[in-house]
């Protein structure tokens, strides 16, 4: 069984600018999670989708975006990017139907994302 | 946003040797997991718990849920050069539903050669 796949795996940005990141889930997952890994804040959630609706939210703002579509691949944008948004980006994706322990999350690799 | 805390934050052992750690919270959790992830790579999940006071094992690992519900602790027996890397705790307010998970700090485990 395949696991998540993330791309790309590493990319450069200058500030200002805007990146796409793009994130396949396991197949039969629904639920597709994004989280901000950095040495200083550990990971911070930043959304999760679940059948193309959003169904959690994190504190980030709003330049921070995502959306997934009906085959439960999932991207997530940031636009105008600032030197703190340098991170690597994981996402997980899980079963998390109502009717299941829905804590068990597997992740992606990631997506290293340095801004200069 | 809120995040669990987790000691130690780093430890330096010698192959061998036992490793306990532990997460804890100021608000309760229904669910507490634990996760590994090793350099270059995503956490991988270890062990799940849903329940006060349960002791799950997988192999050399074993955890266990606090009975207070805002703890919980990992340790890892006769420690080998693959256990290296960042734990991670995670607790989820709910069994079921669609509640997100909050993460711990991590703590860094390395072996001393």
């Amino acid at each position: 069984k395949a696991g998540v796949t993330q791309t790309p795996r590493y990319l450069i940005k200058t500030r200002g600018q805007q990146v796409t990141l793009s994130c396949s889930p396991i197949s039969g997952h629904r639920s597709v999670s994004w989280y901000q890994q950095t040495p200083g804040q550990g990971l911070q959630f930043l959304f999760e989708y679940f059948s193309e609706t959003q169904r959690n939210k994190g504190n980030f703002p709003g330049r921070f975006s995502g959306r997934q579509f009906s085959n439960s691949r999932s991207e997530m944008n940031v636009s105008t990017l600032e030197l703190g948004d340098s991170a690597l980006y994981l996402c997980a994706s899980s079963w998390r139907g109502l009717d299941r322990h829905t804590g068990e999350l597997f992740f992606g690799e990631g997506s290293r994302l340095t801004v200069l | 946003g809120q995040q669990l805390n987790q000691s130690p934050q780093s430890m330096f052992i010698q192959e061998g040797e036992d490793v306990s750690m532990n997460c804890t919270s100021s608000s309760i959790f229904n669910t507490w997991l634990w996760y590994k992830q090793d350099p270059g790579e995503g956490p991988v999940l270890l062990i799940a718990l849903y329940k006060a006071g349960e002791l799950t094992s997988n192999g050399r690992l074993t955890a266990q849920f606090g009975i207070t519900r805002k703890d919980s602790f990992l340790n890892i027996s006769a420690s080998i050069p693959s256990d290296v890397g960042i734990y991670f705790c995670a607790g989820q307010r709910s069994n079921f539903g669609n509640e997100k998970l909050t993460f711990g700090t991590g703590t860094r485990l390395t072996i001393i050669p």
